[in-house]
């Protein structure tokens, strides 16, 4: 079965501490992984995805397909980034949707 | 509009009546999917469309669920006899499509906040 695990429900830091959001997938296709944010009171947007191999506003995550793992991390925590953090996996078998796991809260104290 | 609008952005209603939550897509965009989030259940799939086909609707919860689509724009999410259970924030979100498989990047309108009394 197709699953997104985020373990963590809140995950609190003090600014310019380093953070690590933990994502980790179940899915027996070629997996296509996604991060998705929503800052408060606005829209769910994407964050980034592990095919572009880039860096989104400081952030990065890396596909681990030997630990399944898809962890979103940032060096320099920054108050701004306190949002609601949900790993996606795109399902194309037979269907092409997104699943997405419960979420984290990123809360970033001054 | 340049975004994925929804209507109602609030909707409180009675247990057993009735309700239609509206999407309309960012123009081009052939595929449309429903969520539900609820408190500390994440993003929950509902349905997909592409163009006014609906390949998966796996994730509908009941039969007093529906969704249906209309050229190729507008859908309308219809739950029946709604139940204290439904109250939820309902997500539409649109996506391109490139020679037969969408991008995987979505994009959301602001929900339709439903509270059943």
């Amino acid at each position: 079965a197709q699953r997104v695990t985020q373990p963590e429900k809140l995950l609190s830091v003090f600014k310019g501490a380093p953070v690590e959001l933990k994502c980790n997938y179940s899915y027996s296709g070629s997996p296509e992984l996604f991060w998705y944010v929503q800052y408060s009171r606005q829209r769910l947007q994407l964050l980034l995805r592990h095919i572009s191999r880039e860096s989104i506003k400081g952030f990065t995550a890396d596909l681990n397909k030997g630990e399944t793992s898809f962890h979103l991390k940032k060096p320099f925590a920054q108050e701004e980034d306190s949002a609601m953090y949900y790993c996606a996996l795109s399902v194309r078998r037979n269907t092409d949707k997104l699943i997405f796991g419960t979420g984290t809260r990123l809360q970033v104290f001054p | 509009g340049a975004g994925v609008s929804q209507s109602p952005s609030n909707k409180v209603t009675e247990k057993g009546k009735d309700v239609e939550l509206r999407c309309d897509p960012i123009s081009g965009h052939t595929a449309l999917y429903w969520y539900r989030q609820s408190l500390g259940q994440g993003l929950e799939f509902l349905i997909y469309f592409q163009g006014n086909s609906a390949p998966d609707k796996s994730g509908l919860p009941s039969d007093r669920f529906s969704a249906e689509r209309t050229g190729g724009s507008v859908s309308t999410l219809t739950i029946q006899r709604t139940q204290q259970e439904d109250s939820a924030v309902y997500l539409c979100a649109s996506s391109l499509n490139y020679g037969g498989r969408n991008t995987g990047e979505l994009f959301f309108g602001e929900g339709s906040r439903l509270t059943v009394l």
